[in-house]
């Protein structure tokens, strides 16, 4: 398998703008995680499904952050309008069913700069 | 809610010498996880500690876990350069996986 794949790895766009921020799990995983990872805040837990479905998003900052994943190979994260303030790197994450005690696996991350 | 800590957030060792870091975490798990981050990298898996007493090691490295005191240690024995980046330690509370702030380690000559 060639691990998590996101894309873009880096994206720059104007303020107020819509970003759309991509990731494919590796394959058989049931757990998706997205983070955010600025200097100030540290790595930040967004949101995260189990077999497709959001579990929880508490960790979303705003409304203008939204994430789907419809289906098992594929999940997005959208910033719409984006603000320089979301400016960082965000990392998609994958990982087996809890009971099995495995690790997540991280893609190598979406650098975003909002000008 | 799940809180993870971690100490030093920095640290700059010499080549040769030993250092502890230290991860708490705020409520029960039997899971705990460090990982790697090099500058501009994604975060690579290091240690899976999956019950109390838990000692895993892999080279200069070495992770235990104390489920009890809900204390993680990842100790550097003979800290060499190619150790330097940033390491973080991860729990779950029930499926969210959190991490603590990371300490960043740099090992100078």
């Amino acid at each position: 398998d060639a691990g998590v794949i996101q894309s873009p790895r880096h994206e720059v766009t104007e303020m107020g703008q819509e970003v759309t921020l991509r990731c494919k799990p590796i394959s058989g995983h049931d757990y998706l995680f997205w983070y955010r990872q600025t200097m100030m805040r540290g790595l930040e837990l967004l949101i995260y499904f189990n077999n497709n479905v959001p579990i929880d998003d508490s960790g979303m900052p705003e409304d203008r952050f939204s994430a789907k994943m419809p289906n098992a190979s594929f999940s997005t994260l959208k910033i719409q309008p984006s603000e320089p303030r979301d400016s960082a790197v965000y990392f998609c994450a994958s990982s087996l069913t809890r009971g099995l005690g495995t690790e997540a696996f991280f893609g190598q991350g979406t650098r975003l700069t909002v000008v | 809610e799940l809180k993870v800590e971690q100490n030093p957030l920095f640290l700059s060792m010499q080549e040769g010498k030993n250092y502890t870091i230290y991860c708490n975490y705020s409520t029960t798990s039997d899971r705990l996880y460090w990982y790697r981050q090099d500058p501009g990298k994604s975060l690579e898996s290091l240690f899976v500690l999956l019950s109390n007493g838990a000692v895993k090691q892999e080279g200069r490295l070495m992770a235990s876990l104390d489920t009890k005191a809900r204390l993680s240690t990842l100790h550097i024995t003979a800290a060499v350069h190619d150790l330097s980046a940033t390491y973080f330690c991860g729990s779950y509370n029930t499926d969210k996986l959190i991490f603590g702030t990371g300490t960043r380690l740099q090992v100078f000559p």
